[in-house]
């Protein structure tokens, strides 16, 4: 059971350089979202999705942008990384609405030179 | 605008119980939850409770929830090794397909 997928695990980037990190869900669900997670910050909803064909900002969403592949792929691209993008990264997707819970892939650790 | 506070960390003795807090400040949540992160890993959910609810038992874990106070807690009984994680506190207002608010989190440290 895959469950949702994140790749890559890690990369390391420079500044300036762009990059997609990429999100699959096997579960057929509706909704996905792209959380960054800092140190001291808890987890930051940047993008979601809430069906297939959507996208929403979420609380920090500038300098990204997502594609919704399809029902089951979501994309956050990186245009131009800027160190302060410096994270981790969490994939995650629900059925349909709370209480259902969101399920998370286990990151991406990006650092940004 | 929507906040979740958590204490940052919590020192426990191996056998005692744990007790983790949350507040927040949204009047609209409508589901709280609690996640669990090991170290290097993704978010694994505990458990969670509708605000019409006061209280969820599930095994080790008790959920409190003072709506009034707008507290929410998280008792693990008879807490092991296994136990020393990152606690996340999260809710969603209105229960649709938004994303979860999520609090700093609660590093819980065991002592032997």
């Amino acid at each position: 059971n895959a469950g949702v997928t994140q790749t890559p695990k890690f990369q390391v980037l420079k500044t300036g350089q762009s990059m997609t990190l990429q999100c699959a869900q096997d579960m057929n669900h509706n909704s996905m979202y792209w959380y960054r997670q800092d140190p001291g910050m808890g987890l930051r909803l940047i993008y979601y999705s809430a069906s297939e064909g959507t996208t929403d900002k979420g609380e920090v969403p500038n300098g990204y942008n997502v594609s919704r592949l399809n029902k089951r792929e979501f994309s956050l691209r990186l245009e131009s990384a800027a160190p302060s993008q410096t994270s981790v990264y969490f994939c995650a997707s629900l059925r349909d609405r709370a209480p259902q819970p969101q399920h998370f892939g286990d990151g991406t650790r990006l650092s940004i030179l | 605008g929507e906040d979740v506070e958590q204490s940052l960390f919590l020192s426990v003795r191996e056998g005692d119980s744990s007790v983790i807090n949350c507040t927040y400040t949204d009047s609209s949540s409508t589901y709280l939850y609690w996640y669990k992160q090991e170290p290097g890993a993704g978010l694994q959910l505990l458990t969670y409770i509708f605000s019409n609810m006061d209280m969820k038992q599930d095994q080790r874990l008790t959920v409190l929830l003072n709506k009034k106070d707008k507290h929410l807690s998280l008792r693990i009984a008879d807490t092991q090794t296994g136990d020393s994680a990152i606690y996340f506190c999260a809710e969603t207002p209105g229960g649709g397909a938004d994303g979860l608010t999520f609090g700093k989190g609660t590093h819980l440290i065991i002592q032997p």
